[in-house]
């Protein structure tokens, strides 16, 4: 039972660089998330899904790009990493209904931006 | 605009004592719903509970009860006879009438839950 599959669990980047946090689910959710969480801030909502070529910005979206092709991926690029992006990254999934239900989240890509 | 605030950044109780976390929310939303989530020091996060704006029964489950007090915006949360494994960090969340069919979690800060063996 995978779940939700977030890959790397670790990363380090110098400034300028580029890279893509995958992110995979196999329970068929339609919608997906990217939050990052960061010290004394709690999670923030940095880009969501509500199903296959539909994507949305959420709180803070600036430097990062996402794409849904399919139902099971949404990997989250960040195109040039800069030292403000250094954080804990979560992938998230829910079923989509009619009522707000529970997040199912990734075990979380740390990530240092030097 | 919503906002959910966890004044305690960290708690230390020894072990078997009851300890509440505070949840304060802000939202303009009739209709909304509010959750518990935990984190553990392995990282992942759990979900707890789900509540929504038109419930407000207390509910128990086990050693952790949550109370909800629309007229104080509250959502707290209580773990009677606290063990070592109720260390983690625990973060409430909202959800408003605008962000349904697309579960956007406006978080808290959390709160670290430390257990004193």
């Amino acid at each position: 039972n995978a779940g939700v599959t977030q890959t790397p669990k670790f990363q380090v980047l110098k400034t300028g660089q580029s890279m893509t946090l995958q992110c995979a689910q196999d329970m068929n959710h339609e919608y997906m998330s990217w939050y990052r969480q960061d010290p004394g801030m709690g999670l923030r909502l940095i880009h969501y899904s509500v199903g296959a070529g539909i994507t949305d910005q959420g709180e803070v979206p600036n430097g990062y790009n996402v794409s849904r092709s399919t139902t099971e991926d949404f990997p989250l690029r960040l195109l040039s990493a800069a030292p403000s992006q250094t954080s804990v990254y979560f992938c998230a999934s829910s079923p989509t209904s009619a009522e707000p239900g529970e997040l199912f989240f990734g075990e979380g890509s740390r990530l240092t931006v030097l | 605009a919503q906002k959910v605030t966890q004044a305690q950044t960290e708690i230390s109780v020894v072990e078997k004592e009851d300890v509440t976390l505070d949840c304060v929310y802000e939202t303009r939303d009739t209709t909304y719903y509010l959750f518990w989530y935990k984190q553990p020091p392995s990282g992942e996060l759990v979900f707890l509970i789900r509540r929504n704006s038109f419930d407000e029964q207390n509910e128990i489950s086990g050693r952790y009860s949550w109370n909800f007090q629309k007229s104080t915006s509250s959502f707290n949360f209580t773990i009677t006879a606290s063990q070592v494994v109720d260390s983690a960090v625990y973060f409430c969340a909202l959800s408003g009438l605008s962000n349904f069919g697309n579960e956007k979690l406006t978080f808290g800060t959390g709160t670290r839950l430390t257990i004193i063996p």
